[in-house]
């Protein structure tokens, strides 16, 4: 089985664009996470999709956003990026109930100058 | 909110000795999941080991095992037996049994372990 894909994997944007990443989770998998990490504020959890619906939010500002389509893939998109929004972005996928484990893929560096 | 606390951000371990690693968290619930997640120096972030809450057994995987201490809010990782291979970022996690809380994972700031030939 293929593994989570997150595409692209290294991007340098400047401060005040926008900027959309990509995640194609495991075949079956209908949940969707996305993880901002940063070497000061370490992982944080941004939002879940799962059918295509946002099933949960962490507390992120509104440049902050996600969709999830029928065939599970997702997508995050930040817009006016700001400087602090470097990091590496990590999604999970995983089966829907809590019992299961989530699965990571290898994440997309985003770099701000 | 749960929070999650790794108090040692660098451990070091000779080849084919064992270490533990600790972790703390903070919760209201009674029921949840804890984790160990791996983090190589290619990023990709893997599951060690799992500890249901409502579980009194340890969790072992080969030659890893936990230390669950569910009163002390404590769930430490022994690695025995340590390879060139374990050395990583390894992270703590917290999930609710709550369904309200989806899949939602709360991590700890992460332990860099060196392994020493």
């Amino acid at each position: 089985k293929a593994g989570v894909t997150q595409t692209p994997r290294y991007l340098i944007k400047t401060r005040g664009q926008q900027v959309t990443l990509s995640c194609s989770p495991i075949s079956g998998h209908r949940s969707v996470s996305w993880y901002q990490q940063t070497p000061g504020q370490g992982l944080q959890f941004l939002f879940e999709y799962f059918s295509e619906t946002q099933r949960n939010k962490g507390n992120f500002p509104g440049r902050f956003s996600g969709r999830q389509f029928s065939n599970s893939r997702s997508e995050m998109n930040v817009s006016t990026l700001e400087l602090g929004d470097s990091a590496l972005y990590l999604c999970a996928s995983s089966l829907s109930r809590p019992t299961y484990e989530q699965y990571f893929g290898p994440g997309t560096r985003l770099t701000v100058t | 909110a749960q929070t999650v606390t790794q108090s040692q951000p660098e451990m070091s371990v000779q080849e084919a000795e064992t270490v533990t690693l600790s972790c703390t968290y903070d919760t209201s619930e009674s029921d949840y999941y804890l984790f160990w997640y791996k983090q190589p120096p290619s990023r990709q972030m893997i599951l060690v080991i799992r500890q249901e809450a409502y579980k009194q057994q340890n969790a072992t995987e080969n030659r890893f095992s936990v230390n669950f201490q569910k009163a002390a809010k404590s769930f430490s990782l022994k690695i025995s037996d340590s390879q060139l291979g374990d050395a990583a970022m390894y992270f703590c996690a917290y999930r609710s049994a709550g369904g309200e809380y989806g899949n939602k994972l709360v991590f700890g700031a992460g332990t860099i372990l060196r392994v020493k030939s």
